[in-house]
């Protein structure tokens, strides 16, 4: 069964670096998203990806933030200038159609030193 | 603003017992989700549901949209059962809203 593959799986980094995480989506999949779990808490949404352009971003997606889909495979999300609180596992989504289910990578757990 | 509640946090059952986890949800939301997320951290998506019923296996979700309420029931639980089991809710194509997830040990 097709799945969506997230690397790497575990990304330490220093305060103040840039850290891109990677995400290769179910191949006919048209929509793209990224959440974050802080350990402890729930999941949180940050943004949605169709067409080639943001369709929706929540609060936590500040300008530090950004999201591409450089080669029409790849769906990265940057982080700009890492702090400490952006320590969390990453976890990226797809669907095939609005109607469908997302479907979940493993996820990259990010940890900030 | 959409909000998901589901309960218990937490639940331990006997393996072979029937178990049920609640969720609420706001208005706004027109489809809901059950996911499961295992120790390692990674998410699969169990069902989602905008009305009715659905099974897969030894798992069956109900949903009733006049009272914003939907039910993951498990029968014949069983050890490799446990997991997190979290209820989300979001519009059809839109982002999820995630509720805290309840913690399932089922012991043998």
């Amino acid at each position: 069964e097709p799945e969506v593959t997230q690397t790497p799986s575990h990304q330490v980094t220093q305060m103040g670096q840039e850290v891109i995480l990677r995400c290769v989506p179910i191949s006919n999949h048209l929509y793209f998203y990224w959440y974050r779990q802080i350990l402890g808490q729930k999941v949180e949404f940050l943004v949605s990806f169709y067409n080639n352009e943001i369709s929706e971003k929540s609060e936590i997606f500040d300008d530090q933030f950004s999201v591409e889909r450089p080669d029409g495979s790849n769906f990265t999300l940057k982080i700009r200038s890492t702090k400490l609180e952006d320590s969390a596992m990453y976890f990226c989504a797809s669907r095939g159609t609005r109607e469908q289910p997302q479907h979940f990578g493993d996820g990259t757990r990010l940890s900030i030193l | 603003k959409n909000e998901v509640e589901q309960s218990p946090q937490n639940l331990t059952a006997q393996e072979g017992e029937f178990i049920t986890i609640n969720c609420s949800y706001s208005v706004g939301i027109s489809a809901l989700h059950w996911l499961q997320q295992h120790p390692g951290g990674g998410i699969v998506s169990l069902f989602m549901l905008s009305s009715g019923k659905k099974k897969h296996g030894r798992l069956i979700a109900t949903i009733n949209i006049q009272e914003k309420h939907s039910s993951l029931h498990i029968t014949a639980s069983h050890p490799r059962d446990s997991a997190v089991y979290i209820c989300a809710g979001g519009t059809s194509g839109s982002r999820l809203t995630f509720g805290e997830g309840t913690q399932l040990t089922v012991n043998p």
